[in-house]
């Protein structure tokens, strides 16, 4: 089946750039997306990508997708100690099934 | 606009008590999904509804997970007998056909069988 695959932890200076990393393996993948999910909350939809586009822009907000190579990447720009969460992609195939990643903890530091 | 709304928020019981929890979709959502999320990791799908039809049950362990959602809105999850590995998050999320059909996510419920 599917697996979706992301780095376990990023530590990043307030202020700088974020870049979370994702890769998958259904080629039939139609939309990716990445959640964010805070201590104790469900997962918020931060934001998502068709599968035929290779980037796209929303605010502080970077998605490139590499379809070649199966790798989705997330950049914040201009971290702030907010953005300090788990960060999950998830790819949707067939049937409207999402599979997510274990999640990339981001710590923000000061 | 509300978004998907569940209860309880937490639950701590004992191995063997049964326990359910309850979801709320969006308003219009025909769509409805129940995830396990471990700690530590992504949730996994355990059963998606298209309106009242579960279309896709195949990883709810069905000798003592059970799932409805009658008039095709509100869904029930229940567990009967909790076993220890089954303390988790349990997270419904809903979405409307056509479209993305962007799946939205309610707060989860935070399962402790003890």
């Amino acid at each position: 089946g599917e697996d979706v695959e992301q780095s376990l932890f990023l530590s990043v200076r307030e202020g700088d750039s974020s870049v979370i990393n994702c890769t998958y393996t259904d080629s039939s993948s139609t939309y990716l997306y990445w959640y964010k999910q805070e201590p104790g909350a469900g997962l918020q939809l931060l934001t998502y990508i068709f599968s035929n586009m290779d980037m796209k822009q929303d605010q502080r907000l970077t998605v490139l997708l590499n379809k070649k190579d199966k790798h989705l990447s997330l950049r914040i720009a201009d971290t702030q100690t907010g953005d300090s969460a788990i960060y999950f992609c998830a790819s949707k195939a067939a049937g409207n099934k999402l599979t997510f990643g274990g999640g990339t903890r981001v710590l923000v530091k000061p | 606009e509300a978004g998907v709304v569940q209860s309880p928020r937490y639950k701590i019981i004992e191995k063997k008590q049964p326990v359910a929890f309850w979801c709320n979709p969006i308003s219009g959502h025909n769509t409805l999904y129940w995830y396990r999320q471990n700690l530590g990791q992504g949730p996994e799908l355990l059963i998606r509804y298209e309106n009242e039809e579960a279309v896709d049950d195949s990883q709810l362990p069905k000798d003592r997970f059970s799932a409805e959602r009658l008039k095709g809105v509100d869904s029930t999850l229940k567990i009967q007998p909790a076993e220890l590995g089954d303390s988790a998050v349990y997270l419904c999320a809903s979405s409307l056909a056509g479209g993305t059909e962007t799946q939205y996510f309610g707060p989860g419920t935070r399962l402790l069988v003890l």
